[in-house]
């Protein structure tokens, strides 16, 4: 199993859909986890921190399941400004961070 | 503005010429990253500072690759002899942490890097 997995998409949907992205990790001691966002040719920002069972900020919730070893990001109500690629992040040792190739979503109008 | 800030943005080379790459992290931050991004991809990580001391590097740090932050300030990233398979996003991020606790890592808008 590679060490971060996500389904590349594109996921293309329309204005105020709700969708989902999946996200697989191989380190079964990792504890914290991050969903980064990044906008064609822009670097990549901090959507959300995952430390437990979940996390909600507005229309993003984002569930873990270490059972499993996955993570979720779901967006409601999707917006147009919400294009962009997705990128699920693990922390590895003390510093690095190991990003998957990114979701990308394109919500049109 | 306070973000991280990278130079050059871009930079177009010839193979076997060497080039340098300067990151200037946010100011009260003590940890300072280099990451690299190809098309299609995930940034991947080559190394970390805290403070002054390299701390761990990547695999794909090659031979070719430094990297310095000589006063634990901004940082160089320098390769040595360019190869096409260089031609990349390079992604400096800072971030604070205290002790051992993974904290937000802040990107900049990153160098690219063209090898012809």
């Amino acid at each position: 199993r590679k060490e971060v997995e996500q389904d590349p998409g594109p996921f293309n949907v329309p204005e105020g859909a709700t969708v989902a992205f999946n996200c697989t990790y191989s380190n079964s001691a990792s504890q914290s986890f991050f969903w980064y966002r990044q906008d064609c040719r822009k670097e990549p920002k901090l959507l959300m921190s995952v430390y437990s069972s979940g996390n909600e900020d507005g229309r993003f919730t984002a569930q873990l399941n270490r059972a499993s070893q996955y993570i979720s990001l779901l967006i409601r109500d999707s917006k147009l400004s919400d294009s962009a690629t997705y990128l699920c992040v693990v922390p590895k040792g003390r510093a690095a961070l190991i990003f998957g190739k990114g979701t990308t979503l394109s919500v049109s109008s | 503005d306070t973000g991280v800030s990278q130079n050059p943005r871009h930079k177009i080379t010839k193979r076997g010429q060497n080039v340098t790459f300067r990151c200037d992290p946010i100011s009260e931050h003590n940890r300072l990253y280099w990451y690299r991004q190809t098309l299609g991809q995930g940034p991947e990580f080559l190394t970390y500072f805290q403070n002054e001391a390299q701390l761990e590097k990547s695999r794909l740090l090659s031979d070719r690759f430094s990297a310095e932050r000589p006063k634990g300030s901004f940082s160089t990233l320098e390769i040595q002899r360019t190869e096409q398979g260089d031609s990349a996003m390079y992604l400096c991020a800072s971030s604070w942490v205290p002790g051992l606790t993974i904290n937000e890592q802040f990107f900049g808008p990153g160098t690219r890097l063209t090898v012809l």
